[in-house]
Parts: structure tokens; C-alpha cells; sequence
């Protein structure tokens, strides 16, 4: 089955400090993307990063980077000289695909606190 | 920026009312689905559509909701008979072809059933 285990409830950070979010998935699929979605106090939810199952390279992004390494089914987040604005839930997530459709897998989240 | 937008934004309704949960997907995407927020839980799963037909939907999505898209631009999810427990924020997502899975999502509706 299908598993995305955000371990993290709850990360408190003073600003500037970097800091990294877990995300431990399971899947039988040989294919599949994994995500991380922005949840800001507003409620939305911002798409950060996509990557596939074939792509293992890690990506950085501002002062944010991913490391996705299949070997250990993790790919965690890292905030770079984090700031005010970074308070929010973080998600996780796995697709799993039905014809063309994706449903996605979502992480229980991890609640950012970024303190000035 | 094309984006997903839903209405209401907030709904309160008594226990065993109808509610109607509107959608305007990104026009040029194909796929759309409606995903559920309780307080503080996870986003779940409910229900994926595709060519005017539910592509797969989960154990939540039961008789007492339904989706439709009545014209070519809304996508709305029903939920026939309110019950306590169905008090969630709504999210209403879109995506292309191809698009490997990334869903843009609405900002939500948030329904309270009283």
C-alpha cells in the first residue's frame, strides 16, 4: 500500500537557522512522483517541487533544496536561513497513478515555526 | 497566472442539509479532482474525474456524494445529507495531460455543519 510518514509533527526554528523536514514514503509502484505542498496559515495549498521516481538528482531552489534518495524512500526538505514567512505545514506527498489521473498520497504534515 | 477558484470560500450548514461546492478548474486542464482537509488531519483523497466520468474515488467518497460537471467550466462536489463529521475544508484540484501529477489546487472551501 501506499504510505507517506512525516515523522515531524511540530519544528521550531529561530530565524536564519536552516532546517530540514523528513518525508519516508512506500510504494510497490516502480513509477511515481513525489511532491511537497506549502500550507500557509491562509489554508491554500502551494505546489513547491515535483520529481519522478527515475530522477534522483537533488534540486535547489532559492533556499530551498530536496534530497530524494530512493535507496532509503526519503526525500526531505531543507530551508536554507529560514525565515518568518516559511511558518506554515509542510506536506509530503506520493502519486499514485489510475489511468492518467494522479491521486496523491498525502503526509500527516510537519508545522513549521519560524520565530524572529 | 491561471488558477483554481472555489465558492464558497466558507459554508455553515445544519446537520442533514444538502450542500453544493463549487469549482472553476484551470481551463485547459483535463483532469480534475476534490480532495478533504478535517482540522489539523491530512488532506485525503475523495474523488478524481476525467471525460465526464469518475476516474476513481475513495472509501470516504460514499452514496452520499456526488460530482458533476454541469457546464464546460464548473466542477462541483455534492454532499447530499450533512452529517457532523463532514465539517473539512474542500479542496477542489486541476491538472493537464501529462502533467506528472501536479495538481493545482483551489484555495478551499471551508464547510461547518452544525
Amino acid at each position: 500500500a501506499q504510505k507517506v510518514t512525516q515523522a515531524q509533527t511540530e519544528i521550531s526554528v529561530v530565524e536564519k537557522e536552516d532546517v530540514t523536514l523528513d518525508c519516508v514514503y512506500e510504494t510497490r509502484d516502480t513509477t511515481y512522483y513525489l511532491f511537497w505542498y506549502k500550507q500557509p496559515p491562509s489554508g491554500e495549498l502551494v505546489f513547491l517541487i515535483r520529481r519522478n521516481s527515475f530522477d534522483e538528482q537533488n534540486e535547489i531552489s532559492g533556499r530551498y533544496s530536496w534530497n530524494f534518495q530512493k535507496s532509503t524512500s526519503s526525500f526531505n526538505f531543507t530551508i536554507t536561513a529560514s525565515q518568518v514567512v516559511d511558518s506554515a505545514v509542510y506536506f509530503c506527498a506520493l502519486s499514485e497513478t489510475y489511468d492518467s489521473s494522479y491521486k496523491l498520497i498525502f503526509g500527516s504534515g510537519t508545522r513549521l515555526l519560524v520565530r524572529p | 497566472e491561471p488558477e483554481v477558484t472555489q465558492t464558497p470560500s466558507h459554508q455553515v450548514t445544519q446537520m442533514g442539509q444538502e450542500v453544493i461546492l463549487r469549482c472553476v478548474p484551470i481551463s485547459n486542464h483535463l483532469y480534475f479532482y476534490w480532495y478533504r482537509q478535517i482540522l489539523g488531519q491530512k488532506v485525503e483523497f475523495l474523488v478524481s474525474f476525467y471525460n465526464n466520468e469518475i476516474s476513481e474515488k475513495s472509501e470516504i467518497f460514499d452514496d452520499q456524494f456526488s460530482v458533476e460537471r454541469p457546464d464546460g467550466s464548473n466542477f462541483t462536489l455534492k454532499i447530499r445529507s450533512t452529517k457532523l463529521e463532514d465539517s473539512a475544508m474542500y479542496f477542489c484540484a486541476s491538472s493537464r495531460l501529462g502533467s506528472g501529477g501536479e495538481l493545482f489546487f483551489g484555495e478551499g472551501s471551508r464547510l461547518t455543519v452544525l
